[in-house]
């Protein structure tokens, strides 16, 4: 597609649910990764997918948090048992190969546990 | 480990005044950098990209550099207008991790 794809745009969910979040990168970008950014706060690193590489998972708060990728397509971030302070805006981005490539981010998905 | 610091914080300008915000950057090796636009409660739109072996990068109104040595760059935004009101972000992709670290951002006001 054009542009990164992020889905869904805003989810509400129980404290102790689980949730999927799904991001669909730009075709070919074969860099995609996954932020967090809390209310008034930067953005936080949480997992780098390269190829077919092990992913950088260095970012992931607890294990609650994991994430997949089907090769240099879709992925998806999943957190278990959440807590309300997993509530943040779930940001992906993908890049090309190449340092003439920038990130490309998707609208986000707006995360509210209650 | 990469760290990327935005001067100031926050920043509020009459209308039509030249501007620069500045972004540093603990380690040199880097792939490129990138300027990120914010609004409130939207995601983020891409400004300008800084490769690694570039000095500069100019879109319109704005116009980036970047000193690697120093760890430095800064984002100049000439003859600001209200709509240029948001937070802009630094983003430095670094050449060992392949990570994009950021800069807490500065938060621009342009007044009427």
């Amino acid at each position: 597609g054009a542009g990164v794809s992020q889905s869904p745009s805003n989810k509400v969910t129980e404290k102790g649910k689980d949730v999927e979040l799904r991001c669909d990168p730009i075709s070919g970008h074969t860099a995609l990764y996954w932020y967090r950014q809390r209310l008034g706060q930067g953005l936080e690193f949480l997992i780098y997918f390269q190829g077919n590489s092990a992913p950088d998972k260095s970012g992931l708060p607890s294990d609650r948090f994991s994430a997949e990728r089907t090769g240099e397509s879709v992925s998806t971030l999943t957190i278990q048992r959440t807590q309300q302070e997993d509530s943040a805006v779930y940001l992906c981005a993908s890049r090309g190969q190449g340092s003439f490539y920038g990130y490309t981010f998707g609208s986000g998905t707006r995360l509210t546990v209650v | 480990k990469q760290e990327v610091t935005q001067i100031p914080a926050a920043l509020s300008v009459p209308e039509g005044e030249n501007l620069v915000l500045n972004c540093s950057f603990t380690d040199s090796a880097i792939y490129n950098l990138q300027w990120f636009r914010q609004d409130p409660g939207k995601g983020l739109t891409s400004l300008l990209l800084i490769q690694s072996s570039q000095r500069e990068q100019t879109s319109g109104r704005l116009n980036a550099s970047l000193d690697k040595s120093s760890g430095r760059s800064t984002l100049y935004i000439a003859a600001s207008q209200p709509g240029d009101s948001a937070t802009y972000l630094c983003a430095v992709g670094s050449s060992n991790t392949g990570k994009l670290i950021f800069g807490q951002g500065t938060t621009l006001q342009v007044k009427p």
